[in-house]
């Protein structure tokens, strides 16, 4: 099963612009993490964020939870072609447990 | 080494073939998944295995066997598979204390 829903599901910018995605998900959390996934391979992990957490950066990323609507961001700043891929939120896992993915934004920077 | 290896890449079998997915870690983790995904899906998780032993089961059908054979390996027995369980198998591994999950880069199935 999903944990939540993912908008926009694509997004298509130009190089240099900035880039948000949003996700939200049902249930409590301890953490929420983003993954990137280049076209037909393997998940990189981007950055976690935990739930006592409001706000993270790292590098050009920026992510912030809301828990009290049970909803995360993800933004990247000044975009590159290479950005371009499927970006992913996921809850759960650590110990084994469940690390359930949200439906994805389709991200596409155009040159 | 931070890497999670998956061998084959790329596998065409028959619905009547036995073949077997192969994953491999040296970082130490003892936890292990595989994920099934179909195309502009999310990963959906198939197993998760902890310190060896299989831990969840997400009601996976038969024709999929897992096998953990030792911390650093786990594999995925394909048998009697069906045309819609072609997509992209992946297999990640995390350490026990910390939530990042380390991917392999998948292996693209194809049923015929």
């Amino acid at each position: 099963s999903q944990q939540g829903e993912e908008d926009p599901q694509a997004l298509s910018i130009q190089e240099g612009e900035n880039a948000t995605m949003n996700c939200s998900y049902k249930t409590s959390i301890n953490n929420l993490q983003w993954y990137r996934q280049n076209s037909g391979r393997g998940l990189v992990h981007l950055i976690l964020i935990r739930s006592n957490e409001r706000e993270k950066h790292s590098g050009r990323l920026r992510v912030t939870l809301d828990t009290s609507k049970k909803s995360s961001s993800l933004l990247i700043t000044a975009s590159r072609a290479a950005d371009t891929a499927s970006y992913f939120c996921a809850t759960g896992g650590g110990g084994a447990q469940k690390l359930v993915f949200g439906q994805g934004t389709r991200l596409t920077i155009n040159p | 080494d931070t890497e999670v290896t998956q061998t084959p890449k790329h596998l065409v079998m028959g619905m009547t073939n036995k073949k077997s997915l192969k994953c491999e870690q040296h970082m130490g983790h003892r936890a292990m998944y595989w994920y099934k995904q179909k195309a502009k899906k999310p990963p959906e998780l198939m197993f998760v295995y902890s310190y060896e032993k299989l831990s969840i089961n997400e009601s996976v059908p038969s024709r999929f066997s897992p096998e953990c054979p030792n911390s650093s390996l786990l594999n995925l027995h394909l048998h009697a598979l069906q045309p819609e369980d072609s997509a992209l198998y992946l297999c990640a591994s995390s350490h026990p204390r910390y939530t990042e999950a380390f991917f392999g880069q998948g292996t693209r199935l194809t049923v015929v």
